[in-house]
């Protein structure tokens, strides 16, 4: 199975702030990841997919980049509705697996 | 737009069989233009993906290895649904259950369903 490692585990900034969240592969999976947005109570959401196309409806401030091995999903201005744990998630090969997962917080 | 609706109890006794359906709206289950999964999350195990069912000329299934000894997903064309069951229930078993729905990509995701398995 191919695991998948994000980075930090949680990550607090204020409004307005760049947050970075990455994520690692335990092999390459070219550009084969989606992000997900899980808000408590609530089913996780696509966010990106392809590492970098921004699912509709979406805001623009979410971005993603990388391939291969290392993937980053940016906020480039953190909104307060974007307090939410954050998933990394390959689609190479089955089983698809799951990054652990990144908290961030408002400050 | 694709909706998913899941249903089924949310208490299973140990030893017995996890049964939950997911209504789909919007889209057929027979559609070859997506695969239809669930995925279960917990805070020991995080977001698990159990097993898809899709048809392309015929009815397929994938199973987790870590479930696949257990696991049936169903597809129900008459009533546009597919299900899960999940034999011989542990307390491990307890968790959020989530149907998903998309070809390469899990989108979009039933409102979840709390299972806890208890005696």
């Amino acid at each position: 199975d191919i695991q998948m490692t994000q980075s930090p585990s949680s990550v607090s900034a204020s409004v307005g702030d760049r947050v970075s969240i990455t994520c690692r592969a335990s092999q390459g999976i070219s550009t084969w990841l989606a992000w997900f947005q899980q808000k408590p109570g609530e089913a996780p959401k696509l966010l990106i997919y392809a590492a970098s196309t921004l699912q509709s409806g979406v805001p623009s401030r979410f971005s993603g980049s990388g391939s291969g091995t290392d993937f980053t999903l940016t906020i480039s201005s953190l909104q307060p509705g974007d307090l939410a744990t954050y998933y990394c998630q390959q689609a190479y090969s089955f089983p698809r697996t799951f990054g652990q997962g990144t908290k961030v917080e408002i400050k | 737009q694709v909706q998913l609706h899941q249903s089924g109890p949310g208490l299973v006794k140990p030893s017995q069989t996890l049964s939950l359906t997911c209504a789909i709206s919007g889209d057929s289950v027979s559609s070859k233009s997506a695969t239809w999964s669930w995925i279960r999350q917990s805070p020991s195990r995080g977001l698990e993906w159990l097993g898809r069912t899709y048809y392309n000329s015929k009815w397929h299934s994938d199973y987790a290895a870590s479930v696949k000894s257990r696991i049936t997903i169903n597809p129900d064309t008459s009533k546009n649904q597919f299900s899960l069951q999940l034999n011989s229930a542990t307390p491990e078993d307890t968790a959020v259950y989530y149907c998903a729905g998309g070809l390469f990509w899990f989108d979009p995701w039933g409102q979840g369903t709390l299972v806890t398995v208890s005696s």
